[in-house]
């Protein structure tokens, strides 16, 4: 079965702590990993993208990276600002990408 | 703003009742997804268009029936639903048949009551 799981399940750090959040996936045979954004009621912002071929992917203060053969992903955020509390959810790509299955999501926040 | 539209924001239905979701999309995307979401869980995938042909059904009840009538728009038409139905439903688009590198951009969703 193909399973996302994403640790820890919530957080809180003051501002401009560098942290990590960490996504695992059962299936290795993955096209890709999304990083998403959700703030409260809304739907989903797309962060990174990585492409089952590469190992990681930056934007802004941002760095996503993959490692297939262990399951594994992680997203850094460097200078943690307020504005960056959200939920932040991994989705591993399957079935060309079509099919996406996403963790549970940590939820970040930021403390001025 | 999103690029994805989706509408009505906010939807209360009977039990008996039909009703439909609308999502529209003006990127020339060619593939579409309808996503539910309970409260403080992850989006759950329910269907995916590609080419206005429905390519996967994740074993949906048939009270829900997908319809993709041009590349830019997906609907959810709503039929004898359950309270256990709602939710906030989301839609999402990604460039094509090539998915592999494309990212999926989601709509804000309908949040869906059952009386």
């Amino acid at each position: 079965k193909q399973e996302v799981t994403q640790i820890p399940a919530a957080l809180s750090v003051p501002e401009g702590e560098n942290l990590v959040l960490n996504c695992s996936f059962t299936d290795s045979a993955i096209y890709n990993l999304q990083w998403f954004r959700q703030d409260p009621g809304k739907g989903l912002t797309s962060l990174l993208l990585i492409q089952s071929s590469q190992r990681e992917q930056t934007s802004g203060r941002l760095n996503a990276s993959l490692d297939k053969s262990s399951g594994r992903s992680t997203l850094y955020i460097a200078a943690s600002q307020p504005g960056d509390s959200a939920t932040y959810l991994c989705a591993g790509g399957y079935t060309g990408g079509f099919k996406t299955i996403f963790g549970a999501g940590t939820r970040l926040f930021v403390k001025a | 703003d999103t690029e994805v539209t989706q509408t009505p924001k906010h939807l209360v239905m009977g039990m008996t009742n039909k009703k439909s979701l609308k999502c529209e999309q003006h990127m020339g995307h060619r593939a579409m997804y309808w996503y539910k979401q309970k409260a403080k869980k992850p989006p759950e995938l329910m269907f995916v268009y590609s080419y206005e042909k429905l390519s996967i059904n994740e074993s949906v009840p048939s009270r829900f029936s997908p319809e993709c009538p041009n590349s830019s728009l997906l609907n959810l038409h709503l039929h004898a639903l359950q309270p256990e139905d709602s939710a906030l439903y989301l839609c999402a688009s990604s460039r094509g048949q090539d998915n592999s590198n494309q990212p999926q951009h989601f709509g804000d969703g309908t949040r869906l009551s059952i009386l």
